[in-house]
């Protein structure tokens, strides 16, 4: 079945540094989304990508999808302490699989 | 934006009883809903798919009979875990689909079994 693979697993920066989170299906993805969930919450939709090669930004979060539609990045420029949590991506048509996510923690 | 409702939040059981957890779609309906298993520090994985009105799918490896699912309206899925054991420990998290939102999960539920 369709795997998402995603990395790395944690990451920990100082405030103000940046920090990216990759993710690669073993399959061609119709659409991509990015959830970021806080400890102790459920996961929040940041975003959906859908065209090969897209890119969108919110803030200091760019997200990018990749040319043949099977891998997708998010960085987040100069983090802050509220971009504490883990970030997950999450592909499939009809039912969501999610990648292992990558839990960041920030260095005040 | 779409809401979706789940409910208890935190419930603890003893091993051996059932648990039932509602997810409820407020001002939308929603025919698929999604069940998810989360443990600690892990992904989200997917248990079951719920239909409104006939059998709900489960992934492979989900027992579907200690997993009960109905979804017997557009709005209300539940899950009911029958006979809990301590494994069955974990946080379960729905989800469902709203054409302008996409996807919505809901609040999600920390089951502990003791």
């Amino acid at each position: 079945g369709q795997q998402v693979m995603q990395i790395p697993q944690y990451q920990h920066v100082q405030e103000g540094e940046d920090f990216t989170t990759y993710c690669n299906s073993s399959t061609t993805l119709s659409n991509i989304q990015w959830y970021k969930q806080r400890p102790g919450g459920h996961p929040v939709f940041l975003i959906q990508l859908v065209k090969s090669g897209e890119v969108k930004k919110q803030k200091r979060l760019t997200f990018q999808f990749g040319e043949a539609k099977k891998n997708s990045s998010l960085h987040i420029t100069a983090t802050q302490t509220t971009d504490v949590g883990t970030y997950f991506c999450a592909g499939g048509a009809q039912k969501l699989v999610f990648g292992q996510g990558t839990r960041l923690t920030i260095n005040p | 934006g779409a809401v979706v409702s789940q409910h208890p939040s935190r419930v603890i059981c003893k091993s051996g009883t059932s648990v039932k957890i509602e997810c409820r779609s407020l001002d939308f309906q929603a025919t698929t809903m999604f069940w998810y298993r989360q443990f600690p520090k892990q992904s989200l994985m997917l248990m079951a798919t719920s239909n409104e009105g006939s059998k709900a799918t489960y992934e492979q490896g989900v027992e579907k009979d200690k997993f009960l699912i109905n979804h017997a309206s557009l709005t209300l899925s539940t899950l009911t875990v029958t006979s809990a054991h301590p494994e069955d420990s974990s946080f379960y998290i729905c989800s469902a689909i709203e054409t302008a939102y996409g996807y919505t999960f809901g609040s999600g539920t920390r089951l502990t079994v003791v």
